[in-house]
């Protein structure tokens, strides 16, 4: 167990659907990070958070969306899903914002029909 | 051209060999990552780099900031060994990630 927690582990949903993806950081961590992971595209970086603030923002696409509340958990808004988006959705965590090891959860694997 | 290359894409060892996985990169960085991907799917950061070398158990990594070069060695690999190996750089908060080195070693 690497303390990172994502929940839910499997999803599978229709096209055209709305899920949102959990992620809890290590404790003390104050960044979190989310990344996906497809066949195609290898992995990509989403969207980092630092203690509630976006501090960057990758190859999101608008029918995403991302937050991070004050009890520093944080969720990924995926909505009007796509085929494309079936991969693996993985959350990261850190303590600061800077260059640090980063901690992952163990992933959410997404399947869209 | 891609920001993050690695080299070689795919790589088959015996047990007990010294393996070396490469990765260039094209762009000023903050840091340079290793990570492993374990065919369960989990991934695990092994080094993270900003110069020099590090070392944990039989696992290396060198940077050379200059080249913008990095190297992963594995001494007395060993089957559990087996995964995929992935680069990444740092700059301005996000990650860029090589698409990995897929190692199997042989008993």
């Amino acid at each position: 167990d690497s303390g990172v927690t994502q929940t839910p582990k499997h999803l599978i949903t229709a096209t055209g659907q709305r899920v949102t993806l959990r992620c809890s950081p290590r404790s003390g961590d104050l960044s979190v990070y989310w990344y996906q992971q497809s066949l195609d595209q290898g992995l990509q970086f989403l969207i980092h958070y630092y203690n509630g603030e976006e501090r960057a923002k990758g190859n999101i696409l608008e029918r995403f969306s991302a937050q991070q509340f004050p009890d520093l958990h944080s969720e990924l808004n995926l909505s009007s899903l796509e085929l494309g988006d079936s991969a693996l959705y993985f959350c990261a965590s850190s303590r600061s914002s800077g260059a640090n090891v980063l901690t992952f959860g163990a992933g959410s694997r997404l399947t869209v029909l | 051209k891609n920001e993050v290359e690695q080299s070689p894409q795919n790589l088959t060892a015996q047990e007990g060999e010294f393996i070396t996985i490469n990765c260039s990169y094209s762009v000023g960085i903050s840091a340079l990552h290793w990570l492993q991907q374990h065919p369960g799917g989990g991934i695990v950061s092994l080094f993270m780099l900003s110069s020099g070398k590090k070392k944990h158990g039989r696992l290396i990594a060198t940077i050379n900031i200059q080249e913008k070069h990095s190297s992963l060695h594995i001494t007395a690999s060993h089957p559990r060994d087996s995964a995929v190996y992935i680069c990444a750089v740092e700059r301005s908060y996000q990650l860029t990630f090589g698409k990995g080195t897929k190692l199997s070693v042989i008993p």
